[in-house]
């Protein structure tokens, strides 16, 4: 009964390093998506990938690299992480229908 | 481009009491959803109601309405009934139905809601 699994949960990076933030369900949903939560801006979608072999870009996708690594499994990159990535991401997906998205748990990421 | 704009940062409501939390929405589509999602202190993101744009009459899950208005683009959430456990962020949010660049869901910036004992 897992839902969205997010790994890490939290993390602090240093300008300047990379990593990379997982997400994996198991809801055998087509629609996986990245969003970035911050005070006062709501939910902003960095990327999405309608299906299996696909991606495309969100409203604030610079910075960010995604790939969609099989059907479960929706990975986003931070290259060289900035302090204004400093932010909670959510992965999410969305079955077909109803429209309603899935979310994992978040992960709070703090670049210094 | 679509977009939601809940006008009150912040409500305040008794325990017992009931509230209602505004929704606009911009659009030239006549086909959609809209959703309710509430996030209490722990993060979590949880749905709390769903109205597809076709139907007229206005979803009821529980102490939780909402006040579908498709013409003014209007979709407030009623909370009746109101419990400590309501007090979270909440999200109003917005898809057309279909595929392709469809697939985006676009949310507000949220509403802060305080219950008080």
């Amino acid at each position: 009964n897992a839902g969205v699994t997010q790994t890490p949960k939290f993390q602090v990076l240093k300008t300047g390093q990379s990593m990379t933030l997982q997400c994996a369900q198991d809801m055998n949903h087509n629609s996986m998506y990245w969003y970035r939560q911050d005070p006062g801006m709501g939910l902003r979608l960095i990327y999405y990938s309608a299906s299996e072999g696909t991606t495309d870009k969100g409203e604030v996708p610079n910075g960010y690299n995604v790939s969609r690594l099989n059907k479960r499994e929706f990975s986003l990159r931070l290259e060289s992480a900035a302090p204004s990535q400093t932010s909670v991401y959510f992965c999410a997906s969305r079955t077909t229908g109803t429209g309603e998205l899935f979310f994992g748990e978040g992960s709070r990421l703090t670049v210094l | 481009a679509q977009t939601v704009t809940q006008s009150q940062p912040e409500m305040s409501v008794q325990e017992a009491e009931t509230v209602t939390l505004s929704c606009t929405y911009d659009t030239s589509e006549s086909d959609y959803y809209l959703f309710w999602y509430k996030q209490p202190p722990s993060r979590q993101m949880i749905l709390v109601i769903r109205q597809e744009a076709y139907k007229q009459q206005n979803a009821t899950e529980n102490r939780f309405s909402v006040n579908f208005q498709k013409a003014a683009k209007s979709f407030s959430l009623k909370i009746s009934d109101s419990q400590l456990g309501d007090a979270a962020m909440y999200f109003c949010a917005y898809k057309v139905t279909g595929g392709g660049s469809n697939y985006k869901l676009t949310f507000g910036k949220g509403t802060l809601l305080t219950v008080n004992p």
